[in-house]
C-alpha cells in the first residue's frame, strides 16, 4: 500500500512569511508525528497526534509553530513569521498503535524548507 | 532526557566486507528501531527490535535491553548500503515519540 506522503517536497520562502506543510499518513494509522532534521543531525521530535488531538507537543520550539489534524488523518504543520533558523527538513511519520509492532513508525520523504 | 549514542560515527568499507554498528542508550525503553537514511534523505525501516535478535537478508540486529544497547550487523556490504544508519528509541515515558541517535555514516566503495 501507499506510504507516508508529504507536500511540498521543497519550499523556499522569505523571512517573516507563513508556510504550511502537509502530511498524508498511511491509511488506518492512528498516530502521526512531526520531526525536524537539521543538516548532519538525527531527526528531532516536534509533535505527536493520537487521532485528532495533539497528545504531546513538547517538541515545538516556540509558539510560531502549530499543527492540526482535524479529521484524524491528514495533518498540517504551520509556521508563522518564519526565521532563517527554521530551515531544515521536516519529516512526518505514522504508526498503527495496534498489533504486535504497534508503534513502528514509518517516515515520509520530508519537506525541505529553506528560509531566505 | 534519554541519551542515545552510536558508534562509530563514520565507517568506510570495501564492497563485500562485514561491519557492526552499535547503539547505546542511557535509560530503559519501550521500543527501538533501526533506520537507513539513503542519500536522497528517505528513512527506511530496517528493524523494530525492543529486545532479542532479528534477521532480514544480509542484515541482522540484536537488542539487549537490560544492558541498554543494540547492534546492527551488515554482512557482505554493497555500495547501495551507503548512507546514514540511525537507531531510535521510544523512552518509557515518551508518549511514543522516538529519540534518535547521532547516526553512523557508512560509505561502501566498489
Amino acid at each position: 500500500g501507499a506510504g507516508v506522503s508529504q507536500t511540498p517536497s521543497n519550499k523556499v520562502t522569505e523571512k517573516g512569511k507563513y508556510v504550511e506543510l502537509r502530511c498524508d499518513p498511511i491509511s488506518g494509522h492512528t498516530a502521526l508525528y512531526w520531526y525536524r532534521q537539521s543538516l548532519g543531525q538525527g531527526p528531532e521530535f516536534l509533535i505527536y497526534f493520537q487521532g485528532t488531538g495533539a497528545a504531546d507537543d513538547s517538541g515545538l520550539p516556540n509558539d510560531r509553530f502549530f499543527a492540526v489534524r482535524p479529521e484524524g488523518s491528514v495533518s498540517t504543520l504551520k509556521i508563522q513569521r518564519t526565521e532563517r533558523g527554521d530551515s531544515a527538513v521536516y519529516l512526518c511519520a505514522s504508526s498503527p498503535l495496534s498489533g504486535r509492532e504497534y508503534n513502528e513508525q514509518f517516515f515520509g520523504p520530508g519537506t525541505r524548507l529553506t528560509v531566505l | 532526557g534519554i541519551q542515545v549514542e552510536q558508534s562509530p560515527p563514520d565507517l568506510i568499507l570495501q564492497e563485500g566486507a562485514n561491519s557492526t554498528l552499535r547503539c547505546n542508550f542511557s535509560d530503559s525503553v519501550n521500543n527501538l528501531q533501526w533506520f537507513h537514511q539513503n542519500p536522497w534523505g528517505q528513512l527506511i525501516n530496517l528493524f523494530y527490535i525492543p529486545s532479542g535478535t532479528k534477521q532480514n537478508g544480509r542484515l541482522s540486529a540484536t537488542t539487549v535491553a537490560t544492558e541498554r544497547y543494540s547492534l546492527l550487523y551488515i554482512s557482505s556490504s554493497q555500495t547501495t548500503d551507503s548512507g546514514v544508519y540511525f537507531c531510535a528509541v521510544e523512552p518509557l515515558t515518551g508518549f511514543q515519540k522516538l529519540v534518535f541517535g547521532t547516526g553512523t555514516r557508512l560509505l561502501v566503495s566498489p
